[in-house]
């Protein structure tokens, strides 16, 4: 059975600093790895999708890493700012259909 | 486009209460999703559609119904409501040609009590 984990739970960083975001699931048999950012009280907004053959996936100040024989991904935030600040979710897909299994978060605090 | 579309935001239910979750997309995206979060927890299957016509249970589907007559609509029914639903649910839907990235709606938040 596929379970995903994110480590820390929770970070609190002050502004401009570079962090990194861990993700690690068991079956690494996986076709993609989604990385979401939730607002409170909000939806999922999708921020990066990695296919199984690439290694990393980047948009603006967001890097994500994908390392399948590990079971690991990473979510690197480059200079922070407070409007970062928000609970990061990553998920990957099982077979038939993709349905998702999500990790339970990482709620990250940016302090200015 | 519109994306994925829920309604309605925030509904209170009385135990034994039913209702339907409205959910919506306009991407002609085939495959769609409802997900609940709890409190403080990842996001759970709840049942989920591969096409119109032909759904299926997800991780955590008992106390629900869904049905999809069209690729738009895939609406989720509460048929006797209990405290343990209290939740957030989120419709999603992907697409093979987008490299199955799923896109979320706004979320209905249901108390029950």
């Amino acid at each position: 059975k596929q379970e995903v984990t994110q480590i820390p739970a929770a970070l609190s960083v002050p502004e401009g600093e570079n962090l990194v975001l861990n993700c690690s699931f068991t079956d690494s048999a996986i076709y993609n790895l989604q990385w979401f950012r939730q607002d409170p009280g909000k939806g999922l907004t999708s921020l990066l999708l990695i296919q199984s053959s690439q290694r990393e996936q980047t948009s603006g100040r967001l890097n994500a890493s994908l390392d399948k024989s590990s079971g690991r991904s990473t979510l690197y935030i480059a200079a922070s700012q407070p409007g970062d600040s928000a609970t990061y979710l990553c998920a990957v897909p099982i077979q038939g259909a993709q349905k998702l299994v999500f990790g339970q978060g990482t709620r990250l605090t940016i302090n200015p | 486009n519109a994306g994925v579309t829920q309604t309605p935001k925030f509904r209170i239910l009385k135990i034994g209460q039913s209702m339907t979750l409205q959910c919506t997309q306009d991407m002609n995206h085939n495959y769609m999703y409802w997900y609940r979060q709890d409190p403080g927890m990842g996001l759970k299957l709840i049942y989920y559609s591969v096409g119109a016509g032909i759904t299926d249970k997800g991780e955590v589907p008992n106390g629900y119904n869904v049905s999809r007559s069209t690729t738009e609509d895939f609406p989720l029914r509460l048929e006797l409501a209990a405290p343990s639903q209290t939740s957030v649910y989120f419709c999603a839907s992907s697409y093979p040609e987008r490299g199955w990235e799923q896109f979320f709606g706004p979320g209905t938040r249901l108390t029950v009590l």
